[in-house]
């Protein structure tokens, strides 16, 4: 069955600090991976997404994700986090033509 | 590039009335359209697929009748909710899979918040 799962349902981090926000997935084909952020009351946009090729993908805002396949992982990753980047972070998985799986999100707060 | 919107962006109505729900791809094509209702910090759960021009595809649980999914064109897909109930107050947002190069991508709406009282 596909699933996603993102172990950790709330981060906090320090402004200026790094950042991995953890993602794993089950499917049985080879997936499309994504991730989506979204801020109170808004909808989801769009940071990256991987379907082929270079399995560390950048991304918007300074984000990137590297897809590895032995361990089902598409962790995402910032260097130094600002704090305007608080929000809900969502990973999805998908195949060509098929509907989008989504994790239960993770909660990103941000310490100045 | 890849905007999608939707109209109303909140609304508030009587338990018993129906409420209708645009989503509409902006600067692109989107054969198919997707919704998705999401309770206060949970994850999206799909309610159904709208593909331009037939039935749409109801996830399992979903009511078909109470609602009701029309994609009548490449740019717009409306979801009514028909005699809506305190239940159904929720964050209803939409996605559209965009045509050609970046066809496997999703680009979402801002969602419409529904309170019914």
């Amino acid at each position: 069955a596909q699933s996603v799962t993102q172990p950790d349902i709330h981060i906090t981090v320090s402004e200026g600090a790094s950042l991995e926000l953890r993602c794993n997935y089950s499917y049985g084909a080879t997936p499309y991976l994504f991730w989506y952020v979204q801020s109170p009351g808004q909808g989801l946009q769009l940071l990256l997404k991987y379907f082929s090729g270079d399995t560390l993908v950048q991304g918007i805002k300074g984000f990137e994700a590297e897809f590895k396949r032995s361990q089902s992982s598409f962790n995402l990753r910032k260097p130094s986090v600002h704090w305007s980047d608080a929000a809900e972070y969502f990973c999805a998985v998908g195949a060509s033509g098929n509907q989008f799986y989504f994790g239960t999100g993770t909660s990103l707060t941000v310490i100045p | 590039g890849a905007v999608v919107s939707q109209h109303p962006s909140w609304v508030i109505c009587k338990s018993g009335t129906s409420v209708k729900i645009e989503c509409r791809s902006l600067d692109f094509q989107a054969t198919t359209m997707f919704w998705y209702r999401q309770f206060p910090k949970q994850s999206l759960m799909l309610m159904a697929t709208s593909n331009e021009g037939s039935k749409a595809t109801y996830e399992q649980g979903v009511e078909k009748d109470k609602f009701l999914i029309n994609h009548a064109s490449l740019t717009l897909s409306t979801l009514t909710v028909t005699s809506a109930h305190p239940e159904d107050s929720s964050f209803y947002i939409c996605s559209a899979r965009e045509q050609g190069r970046a066809k496997d991508t999703q680009y979402f709406g801002p969602g419409t918040r529904l309170t019914v009282l």
